[in-house]
C-alpha cells in the first residue's frame, strides 16, 4: 500500500529537549515536505527536498533542521523546542513535477506535538 | 503576495443538502489548483486537481469548477453525507513545486 509514515503520532516535550520527528515514503518519490497546521491557519511549508542530499527552507523554518541521506526519509529535527513550536505537523511527499505537471501529492497521518 | 482565500470559515448542513464552498487566489503564476479533505486529525486526502485548461472535474458527489480569468474556484458537494464533515482545503500550484495553502473550509454535516 502506498503511504507516507510519520512517528510518533503524538508527543509531549519540554522546552529545550530535541526531537526528531521521523518520516517515510514507500512511492520512491523525490520530492518530500514538511507543513505545520495551526488554527485558523492553512498548511504552512517548513522545508522541502527534491532528492537525496537536497534540502530547503520553506516558509516557517526557523528553530526546525532537516536531513534526507535517503530517498525514502526525511526526519524532521527540533533541536530546541520552544512552545511556539506546538502544532500538528504534516510530512508529504509527491513525484517532482514540471511546471505544468501536477502529481499528486500524499500526506502522512499528522504528528500533534505538544512542547511545554 | 501569493495568497488563497476560502470562504465561509464554516459551515452547517444537514445530511441530503447540497452545498458548496469557495476559493479565490492570487497566486502567480498558477499552475493547478486542488482541493483536499481533511478528516479531523488526519492528514489530508486529494478530491481534485485541475490545470487552467479545465473547467470543471468531479470526483463522486464532489465536482470541482474553475475559473481562470477571475481566479475562483468552488466546491460543490451533492446529497452530503455524515461523513462528509470534514475541513476542505483549496490549494494553488504558484509555479514550480510550490503549494499555497487556503485556510480551509470547516463543513460540519447534520443528521
Amino acid at each position: 500500500e502506498a503511504q507516507v509514515t510519520q512517528n510518533p503520532r503524538y508527543l509531549i516535550t519540554v522546552t529545550g529537549k530535541k526531537l526528531t520527528v521521523t518520516c517515510s515514503q514507500n512511492m520512491n518519490h523525490e520530492y518530500m515536505s514538511w507543513y505545520r497546521q495551526d488554527p485558523g491557519l492553512g498548511l504552512r511549508q517548513i522545508y522541502y527536498s527534491m532528492n537525496v542530499e537536497v534540502t530547503d527552507k520553506g516558509d516557517v523554518p526557523e528553530g526546525y533542521k532537516v536531513s534526507r541521506k535517503e530517498k525514502r526519509n526525511f526526519p524532521l529535527i527540533l533541536e530546541s523546542p520552544s512552545p511556539n513550536q506546538t502544532s500538528l505537523y504534516f510530512c508529504a511527499s509527491r513525484r517532482l513535477a514540471g511546471q505544468l505537471a501536477s502529481y499528486e501529492q500524499y500526506f502522512g497521518p499528522g504528528t500533534r506535538l505538544t512542547v511545554t | 503576495k501569493n495568497q488563497v482565500e476560502q470562504s465561509p470559515q464554516s459551515l452547517i448542513i444537514l445530511e441530503g443538502k447540497n452545498c458548496t464552498l469557495q476559493c479565490n487566489y492570487t497566486v502567480s503564476p498558477f499552475s493547478n489548483l486542488r482541493w483536499y479533505k481533511q478528516d479531523t486529525g488526519r492528514g489530508p486526502v486529494s478530491l481534485t486537481i485541475m490545470t487552467f485548461s479545465e473547467n470543471t472535474k468531479s470526483n463522486g458527489r464532489y465536482t470541482a469548477t474553475l475559473d481562470a480569468d477571475t481566479k475562483q474556484s468552488s466546491l460543490h458537494i451533492t446529497a452530503s453525507q455524515l461523513s462528509d464533515s470534514a475541513s476542505y482545503i483549496c490549494v494553488v500550484s504558484g509555479g514550480y513545486n510550490k503549494l499555497i495553502f487556503g485556510a480551509g473550509t470547516r463543513l460540519a454535516v447534520h443528521p
